[in-house]
């Protein structure tokens, strides 16, 4: 089936530096792929959606400028966590979908978890 | 904009014994998808079982199984002969079918008894 690797897993970072987070499918096209935040206990919350060759849309309330999302090819997807503070600490998830079956099936990353210190 | 409700924080289930997570959602659209996805203590995303609005007849995968009610909006997931490997998150997500994003319930953490 069809596979989507998220990187790193776990990263911690000092308050004021960025960081990147890596989500690739393996094994088939992602036209669009989508980065989501989860706070312990609660549920998956839309963040952005990135589309292959242009800009994300970015939902209500999530700063573009602080959540960079990059989606370059059609199996790469980045987001950056630009300026980092411990309240941006949380799980993040991200997830595909496919040129065939595109609005049928998603399929998700493992999740990074991110600590600011 | 489209709204997922599951009512159940936590349910509980013996093993071997059957379970219903409720879910109901809004919405204006006559075409969608309708998932169920388990969340693990991994925190990976399991698709569970997948329903189209347009399809009259339940879904089914293996022991899992929904009771679509179209009108009422109602999507539940059954779950029989629980196994202790079913206990995770359950979350109920919709997604139109000219939309890309899917949104989420929040979730219902379902503990299995032995």
């Amino acid at each position: 089936g069809a596979v989507v690797s998220q990187h790193p897993s776990r990263v911690i970072c000092k308050s004021g530096t960025s960081v990147k987070i890596e989500c690739r499918s393996l094994d088939f096209q992602a036209t669009t792929m989508f980065w989501y935040r989860q706070f312990p206990k609660q549920s998956l919350m839309l963040m952005a959606t990135s589309n292959e060759g242009s800009k994300a849309t970015y939902e209500q309330g999530v700063e573009k400028d602080k959540f960079l999302i990059n989606h370059a090819s059609l199996t790469l997807s980045t987001l950056t966590v630009t300026s980092a503070h411990p309240e941006d600490s949380s799980f993040y998830i991200c997830s595909a979908s496919d040129r065939g079956t595109s609005l049928k099936r998603a399929f998700f990353g493992q999740g990074t978890r991110l600590t600011v210190v | 904009a489209q709204t997922v409700t599951q009512s159940q924080p936590e349910m509980s289930v013996q093993e071997a014994e059957t379970v219903t997570l409720s879910c109901t959602y809004d919405t204006s659209e006559s075409d969608y998808y309708l998932f169920w996805y388990k969340q693990p203590p991994s925190r990976q995303m399991i698709l569970v079982i997948r329903q189209e609005a347009y399809k009259q007849q339940n879904a089914t995968e293996n022991r899992f199984s929904v009771n679509f009610q179209k009108a009422a909006k109602s999507f539940s997931l059954k779950i029989s002969d629980s196994q202790l490997g079913d206990a995770a998150m359950y979350f109920c997500a919709y997604r139109g079918r000219n939309n890309n994003d899917m949104r989420f319930g929040a979730g219902t953490r379902l503990t299995v008894k032995p």
